[in-house]
């Protein structure tokens, strides 16, 4: 079973809309990680959150975190052409240090519409 | 200031044959990790290379080893290439934060791509 689920899958928007992309652990997370990926080429890192109830915010993307550490959200206000791509989240079980590694959900499809 | 930095960028090989991509980490970073994704899938980790030595593995069979040199750049080698070995293969590395409750934001290169024809 995915340990990652992301939903929508894809979605399409019109410039100027608003858009939330959802992230569901069955478990605990570390750390949660948004990364942003063009088709075909390597991922960008957005943000991470580390906390229960946990916000950030860069330009127009805000990413939460829940109290429980099992859900995240990351919100796209007055999307852009520029905010297209393939949106991952990336948790971290582990807590860190040497064992350290990212177990990724399998990604939304942005297409934003000018 | 360079990011992370892989060769090829695109490779086409058949099966049973093998392959080695190589990855040169950010500067400052000791840590390189390996990951593969397939088309419509997120990255899959592969395998951690930390001090020259493997120090993590995901599910992936023995066909699919690496190294780390003193320089903390990195190889993968898949051995016996089959069709389903097929898929984008991503370098990310880090600077290992022994703390448990570190956090390490991993720099992924642009990967390879792999055709197994």
């Amino acid at each position: 079973s995915q340990e990652l689920e992301q939903s929508p899958q894809s979605l399409i928007v019109q410039e100027g809309k608003n858009l939330t992309i959802n992230c569901t652990s069955s478990k605990t997370l570390y750390g949660l990680y948004w990364y942003k990926q063009k088709y075909g080429e390597g991922l960008i890192f957005l943000m991470m959150l580390q906390k229960g109830g946990e916000e950030k915010s860069h330009e127009k993307i805000t990413a939460k975190l829940d109290e429980k550490k099992q859900q995240s959200s990351l919100h796209i206000t007055a999307s852009q052409p520029s905010h297209a791509g393939i949106y991952l989240c990336g948790a971290d079980r582990s807590g860190g240090g040497s064992n350290y590694k990212l177990t990724f959900g399998k990604g939304t499809l942005l297409t934003v519409n000018p | 200031d360079a990011g992370v930095t892989q060769s090829p960028t695109h490779l086409i090989k058949t099966r049973g044959q093998q392959v080695t991509l190589r990855c040169s980490p950010k500067s400052g970073h000791d840590t390189v990790s390996w990951y593969q994704q397939a088309l419509g899938q997120g990255p899959q980790f592969i395998f951690q290379y930390y001090e020259e030595e493997e120090r993590q593995r995901g599910n992936f069979p023995d066909r699919f080893s690496g190294h780390q040199f003193p320089n903390y750049s990195s190889e993968l080698n898949v051995n016996a290439l089959l069709l389903g070995d097929s898929a984008l293969y991503l370098c990310a590395s880090s600077f290992l934060d022994r703390r448990a409750s570190g956090a390490n934001v991993l720099t992924f290169g642009a990967g390879s791509r792999l055709t197994v024809l």
